[in-house]
């Protein structure tokens, strides 16, 4: 079965420091990796994804995660933080050719708090 | 088309009522999904539509849930005899099955408080 651990509910960093979000994937087949930010009171928004190719992925807004699959973890990065950046942040993965394929599995979220 | 709709944006209800929630995708999406999200929790999976078929339930889905997408646009899920269990956000996305980038287009959800 697919899970996702994020291991912080919670994530401060000061304006303009880098920040990490931890996610740590466990699946039986090669997984499509992604992450979601969510704003009080609003939907989820895609971020980026991994799905093959450069380990490396950049996506909307400046982030980047880096998919390890050594480590089984797809960390979200950015270089410099910004106070608009705080927000609820989801990790999820989806199996492709598995039960539940068509699916997408979300951790529990990590609340990023950026201190101006 | 400015992306997925949910109507309503807040329902509160007595324990025992039925609600209904409805769900406008994104035109051309194909593909139609319910998630639950309690709080302090991820999105949970419910079901998922492509075109007007249902074609995965989630155990989650008891049989007091049922959802709809009868013309394979938008989606209606009711909850029949609510339980104060079933309070939480609830999530439709849509997709398009042939688009590359995966990503699912979330709309801003349905919060039901069941008092």
């Amino acid at each position: 079965a697919q899970s996702v651990a994020q291991p912080e509910d919670q994530v401060n960093v000061a304006e303009g420091n880098p920040l990490t979000v931890k996610c740590t994937y466990s699946v039986s087949g090669n997984p499509y990796l992604f992450w979601y930010v969510q704003y009080p009171n609003r939907g989820l928004q895609f971020l980026l994804k991994y799905i093959t190719g450069d380990n490396l992925v950049k996506g909307s807004y400046g982030f980047e995660a880096e998919f390890n699959k050594s480590q089984t973890s797809f960390h979200l990065k950015k270089p410099s933080a910004l106070v608009s950046d705080s927000a609820l942040y989801f990790c999820a993965v989806r199996v492709p050719n598995q039960t539940g394929a068509n699916n997408l599995f979300f951790g529990t979220g990590t609340r990023l708090t950026v201190i101006p | 088309d400015t992306g997925v709709s949910q109507n309503p944006r807040h329902k509160i209800t007595k324990r025992g009522q039925n609600v209904t929630f409805r769900c406008d995708p994104i035109s051309e999406h194909n593909r139609l999904y319910w998630y639950r999200q309690t709080l302090g929790q991820g999105p949970e999976f419910l079901t998922y539509f492509q075109n007007e078929a249902q074609l995965e339930k989630s155990r989650l889905l008891s049989d007091r849930f049922s959802a709809e997408r009868p013309k394979g646009s938008f989606s209606t899920l009711e909850i029949q005899r609510t339980e104060q269990g079933d309070s939480a956000m609830y999530l439709c996305a849509s997709w398009m099955s042939a688009q590359t980038n995966y990503g699912y287009t979330f709309g801003s959800g349905t919060r039901l408080t069941v008092v």
